[in-house]
């Protein structure tokens, strides 16, 4: 079964360019996270979709952030304009129910440098 | 929100037991507790869950005492693959109180 595809795994953008990343879970996966991760700290959660509904976007900063996840399967988190403090590993999880006791699974992650 | 404290950083010889203790003293009826692994340049992988008592799998044991205010993962037999940073999380997946905090980590010495 394949996990949890991120794309693309390193992205290098200037300052206040655009940047966007793509998710796709695993497959009957109801429950898709996009987490960042700073160097040295663990993954922080920036918004959980239950299908295509975003049920918890409180740590998305969304003067600069959206996410979309059409169709309830692939999702894309979009950061416009990127800032250097944005510099992270993104970090994309699924899984199945979103329900107490369900294990989230990750992908690879896409580690942004922003210049 | 229950947060979770564990020691930043742990040595061990290759093939000894290792033993991560978790401290969620403000843990919830319904939270349960469960720890990842993470690799450098991957995303973290799920190791072992549980809600009391004990709990085994392939890879580790979980032990988790009567008043769920600390847990334990114990790691038999480490290998050098072995090092990596271990998460100890409390909450409910899917709830907004999932918190991965800074871990532990492991390194194994040959």
């Amino acid at each position: 079964e394949a996990g949890v595809v991120q794309s693309p795994r390193y992205k290098i953008i200037e300052k206040k360019q655009p940047v966007a990343f793509w998710c796709n879970p695993i497959s009957g996966h109801n429950t898709l996270y996009w987490y960042l991760q700073n160097l040295g700290q663990g993954p922080e959660l920036l918004i959980r979709y239950e299908n295509e509904e975003a049920v918890d976007d409180s740590q998305l900063p969304k003067d600069r952030f959206s996410a979309e996840r059409l169709k309830g399967v692939d999702s894309t988190l979009k950061i416009q304009p990127a800032e250097l403090g944005d510099s992270a590993v993104y970090l994309c999880a699924s899984s199945f129910e979103g329900l107490a006791g369900d294990t989230q699974y990750f992908g690879p992650g896409t580690r942004l440098t922003v210049l | 929100l229950a947060k979770t404290t564990q020691p930043i950083s742990m040595d061990s010889y290759e093939g000894q037991e290792v033993n991560i203790t978790c401290s969620h003293n403000n843990i919830a009826t319904n939270d349960y507790i469960t720890w990842y692994q993470q690799f450098p340049s991957q995303g973290p992988r799920f190791i072992i869950q549980g809600y009391k008592t004990k709990v085994t799998n392939e890879v580790a044991s979980l032990f988790i005492p009567a008043d769920r205010k600390s847990s334990t993962l114990s790691l038999p037999r480490v290998s050098l693959s072995d090092t990596a940073v271990y998460y100890c999380l409390v909450g409910q997946t899917g709830a907004n109180n999932l918190f991965f905090g800074t871990g532990t980590r492991l390194t194994v010495i040959p």
